[in-house]
């Protein structure tokens, strides 16, 4: 059974375009909601992150938008950079309670010059 | 400050054999994790460590033990090795407070 559902598998935007990436979870305890960042040989590092008692949280180019009703939650990379190449994870936790993090499959994202 | 050490960084084994991949975090971090990360298939949470004496299963343990003496340790441990363990072991921790995760740059083994 997977928790987390991340689609899709693999996305190609042209350079200044906007990447989205959409994620679900059906576990109702879940109360943190991160984006992770993986460059090739190297460990996920985070990039972004939102609790449920918001639905959007903005940093810089980055910003996720979080569902609560819907249970879905997106990234989405504003003016895309071919230095945003990497593939991109979506994660649940249940961080006031068992502290156990759940991640989605990963969105390959490549960003074309 | 190193953050979180794997060791080794690649391995083969054949079936059968057995092995531990270490993970040794220098922030002291209580929380600490074991996730397998297959081609296409994500993270998938192995174990879990809320603190020393303590883990807990993940998604997938089945092959798979660990422990926690100690707030910096907390190894993986495979008992006989199968080729469905090919794979790359990432360890992360966290402290708990800000909720990032700093993973570890990963152990590849290959089962042959």
């Amino acid at each position: 059974q997977q928790q987390v559902k991340q689609s899709p598998q693999s996305l190609i935007v042209q350079k200044g375009g906007i990447s989205i990436i959409n994620c679900a979870y059906e576990n109702t305890a879940f109360d943190y909601f991160p984006w992770y960042q993986q460059f090739p040989g190297k460990g996920p590092a985070l990039l972004i992150a939102i609790r449920p008692d918001v639905s959007e949280k903005k940093e810089g180019r980055f910003t996720i938008s979080f569902n609560k009703s819907a249970k879905q939650f997106s990234l989405h990379i504003m003016d895309s950079q071919p230095g945003d190449s990497a593939t991109y994870f979506c994660a649940a936790g249940e961080m006031d309670s068992s502290y156990k993090l759940i991640f989605g499959s990963g969105t390959r994202l490549l960003v074309r010059p | 400050n190193a953050g979180v050490t794997q060791t080794p960084k690649f391995r083969i084994l054949k079936i059968g054999q057995s092995m531990t991949l270490q993970c040794t975090q220098d922030m002291n971090h209580n929380y600490m994790y074991w996730y397998r990360q297959d081609p296409g298939m994500g993270l998938k949470l192995i174990y879990y460590s809320v603190g020393a004496g303590i883990t807990d299963k993940g998604e997938v343990p089945n092959g798979y033990n660990v422990s926690r003496s100690t707030t910096e340790d907390f190894p993986l441990r495979l008992e006989l090795a199968a080729p469905s363990q090919t794979s790359v072991y990432f360890c992360a921790t966290l402290t708990g407070v800000n909720t990032e995760a700093f993973f570890g740059q990963g152990t590849r083994l290959t089962v042959v």
